[in-house]
């Protein structure tokens, strides 16, 4: 299986900071990489797909870079709506595994 | 809009067995794959199993397969989790995903989740 090593697990950060969570690929997932975000009590939200492409609807600040094992997403401006638990996820093997995920809180 | 409905969640003993349900809306249920992913309380989230447009293929992660069977129904757009030998550790929020297999494996609609409790 393919482990997705993400961190930081959590971080604190201002409003108006540049906020960056790294994914972490056991082998080269090629751009076979998602990202999700989840508020307390929701299900979770598709932000970015195929690790640069943005989801409709989803703020400019919120991008995805990298490819084979390693995977960025960044937030450019951290917003008080940012609050909430990222995940990275990998799609290009079975069984389809998430990174452990990352609590974004404000300083 | 679209919508994803889970339901048949429980309190029940280990050893025991579960069917959950997920009722599709909105869209052209036969375009996609639908997948089931669990988060245990306080944990991350899991993949667990989808299953492909035309029921032919299915996948399972390791620690379910055998135990869980998914299956759809085109006719009532809706996909099932059987779920068997349950253990303690199979205690979660379920959620059906819109979504899955290796072209478009991204889950862009979710279900509101329902709740599984394995207990003696």
């Amino acid at each position: 299986d393919i482990h997705m090593t993400q961190y930081p697990s959590s971080l604190s950060a201002a409003i108006g900071d540049r906020v960056t969570i790294t994914c972490q690929a056991s082998q080269d997932t090629g751009n076979s990489i998602n990202w999700y975000q989840q508020k307390p009590g929701k299900a979770p939200e598709v932000l970015i797909s195929d690790a640069t492409k943005s989801q409709i609807g989803v703020p400019s600040r919120f991008w995805g870079g990298g490819s084979g094992t390693h995977f960025t997403l960044t937030i450019s401006s951290l917003q008080s709506e940012d609050i909430a638990t990222y995940y990275c996820q990998q799609f290009d093997t079975y069984p389809f595994t998430f990174g452990q995920g990352t609590k974004v809180e404000i300083k | 809009q679209v919508q994803l409905v889970e339901s048949g969640g429980d309190l029940v003993r280990p050893g025991g067995s579960l069917r959950l349900s997920c009722v599709a809306s909105g869209f052209t249920f036969t375009d996609f794959y639908i997948t089931w992913i669990r988060q245990a309380p306080g944990k991350g989230l899991e993949w667990l199993s989808d299953i492909s447009r035309t029921t032919t293929t299915t996948h399972y992660e390791d620690s379910v397969k055998g135990r869980f069977s998914i299956s759809r129904d085109n006719a009532k757009k809706s996909v099932y989790l059987q779920m068997n030998s349950l253990r303690v550790e199979d205690t979660a929020v379920y959620y059906c995903a819109r979504g899955g297999g290796i072209t478009r494996g991204y889950f862009d609609a979710w279900g509101q989740g329902t709740l599984v409790t394995v207990s003696s």
